[in-house]
């Protein structure tokens, strides 16, 4: 599989535990904020998103809460389970000229069983 | 629906050859964005292309180019490989030009020796 997980900081939890990822943006203009995951062997996968007008945006099992304030962004999976085991990505987003999406270093969940 | 498609998924080349990657998008996607990722810099924007035009562009030289042909289908090419050019290459493709809806396909890892 791709080795995609290197020099990355790990979070290892316990099947069943909640987590929480947390990531920090720099650019205070980006208007949308994204969630990806990334599987050995695999391209990132969308989780979630929020817009910036929101603080907090509810999915399956996931949760993404933004505090512009201190441009920082996280990721809570509850009941973690083995699946969820792989690279998590955020993302920011300024969709005027030039847009393009920047991704932060990533953070290894690992799951145990 | 098919998902974005890259080939080939491997590829080993030697120090000074150039090499060219394909991408096909999500059908209905005019855009084509590439990725690099590497462990120790994470992923980095390369270029993005909607409606056969380029968009927008990363910093990068100018060994890395890239085209797209008017069914949304992309090639990025790399010339004069180098040692450090070693990394995993992603595409994504978006309905709408700078997009933060991105669907990645799995990359091709690109090995130089």
């Amino acid at each position: 599989g791709e080795s995609v997980g290197l020099h990355l900081p790990t979070l290892s939890v316990q099947e069943g535990d909640n987590s929480i990822i947390n990531c920090a943006y720099s650019n205070s203009a980006s208007d949308y904020f994204i969630w990806y995951k990334q599987e050995s062997g695999k391209g990132p996968q969308f989780i979630i998103d929020i817009r910036s007008n929101m603080d907090k945006r509810q999915g399956q099992r996931v949760t993404v809460l933004l505090n512009k304030t201190v441009k920082h962004l996280s990721l809570q999976i509850a009941a973690t389970q083995p699946g969820d085991s792989a690279v998590y990505f955020c993302a920011d987003i300024y969709t005027g000229a030039n847009s393009k999406l920047t991704f932060g270093k990533g953070i290894t969940l690992s799951v145990r069983p | 629906k098919a998902g974005v498609t890259q080939t080939p998924r491997y590829l080993i080349k030697t120090r000074g050859q150039q090499v060219t990657l394909s991408c096909s998008p999500i059908s209905g996607h005019r855009s084509v964005s590439w990725y690099q990722q590497t462990p120790g810099q994470g992923l980095q924007f390369l270029f993005e292309y909607f409606s056969e035009t380029q968009r927008n562009k990363g910093n990068f030289p100018g060994r890395f180019s890239g085209r797209q042909f008017s069914n949304s289908r992309s090639e990025m090419n790399v010339s004069t490989l180098e040692l450090g050019d070693s990394a995993l290459y992603l595409c994504a493709s978006s309905f709408a030009s700078g997009g933060y809806e991105q669907y990645f396909g799995p990359g091709t890892r690109l090995t130089v020796t």
